[in-house]
């Protein structure tokens, strides 16, 4: 147990909707990463906070969008949902997110959009 | 651009052998490496990290070597246990925050 959490385990929706992603990180860690992993294209690094700011972007699409906040737990909402968002989301955290920090993976949630 | 890969996609090995899975980086930029462990339906798992002033790190069962001059980063299980199968990431960073994953490579541990 990597001691990083994630809500929900498992998402069903339509193409179109919206949806939450919940992540909170191990105690003391300060950085969350998001990772969106699919069978064709591995873990794709998305965005990282840091203390509540952005980081760094990756990948992301203008559909989606992240915050972090004050109590350090962060969200990822995904909107206007297509078939191919269909995929693992992964969230990580780290104490401070140097470049060169052991990033500790939740367990994921494996999102479905049908 | 850059990018990370393994060249081996899936690799069976015999327990109590030992396993050795490749990694090949494009950046020579590139100055912190991580191996993740990823069994079915969890997240990935740290394993072992090395930076780039290392060629060699061991840990418990694991080693990972570093060869700079090709590129090149290697994980070394030795005898390889069934609790051991599962697909395993190699990742790079280059002083951004931003890690890049290879596409794993699939260990089957055959009894």
């Amino acid at each position: 147990d990597s001691g990083v959490t994630q809500t929900p385990k498992h998402l069903i929706t339509a193409t179109g909707q919206r949806v939450t992603l919940r992540c909170s990180p191990r105690s003391g860690d300060l950085s969350v990463y998001w990772y969106q992993q699919s069978l064709d294209q591995g873990l794709q690094f998305l965005i990282q906070y840091y203390n509540g700011e952005e980081r760094a972007k990756g990948n992301i699409l203008e559909r989606f969008s992240a915050q972090q906040f004050p109590d350090l737990h962060s969200e990822l909402n995904l909107s206007s949902l297509e078939l191919g968002d269909s995929a693992l989301y992964f969230c990580a955290s780290s104490s401070s997110g140097g470049s060169q920090e052991t990033q500790y993976f939740g367990p994921g949630t494996r999102l479905l959009v049908l | 651009g850059e990018s990370v890969g393994l060249h081996l996609p899936t690799l069976s090995v015999q327990e109590g052998d030992n396993s050795i899975i490749n990694c090949a980086y494009s950046n020579s930029a590139s100055d912190y490496f991580i191996w993740y462990k990823q069994e079915s339906g969890k997240g990935p798992q740290f394993i072992i990290d090395i930076r780039s002033n290392m060629d060699k790190r061991q840990g418990q069962r694991v080693t990972v070597l570093l060869n700079k001059t090709v590129k090149h980063l290697s994980l070394q299980i030795a005898a390889t246990q069934p609790g051991d199968s599962a697909v395993y990431f190699c990742a790079e960073t280059s002083g951004t925050y931003k890690y890049i994953f290879g596409t794993g490579t699939r260990l089957k541990v055959l009894a």
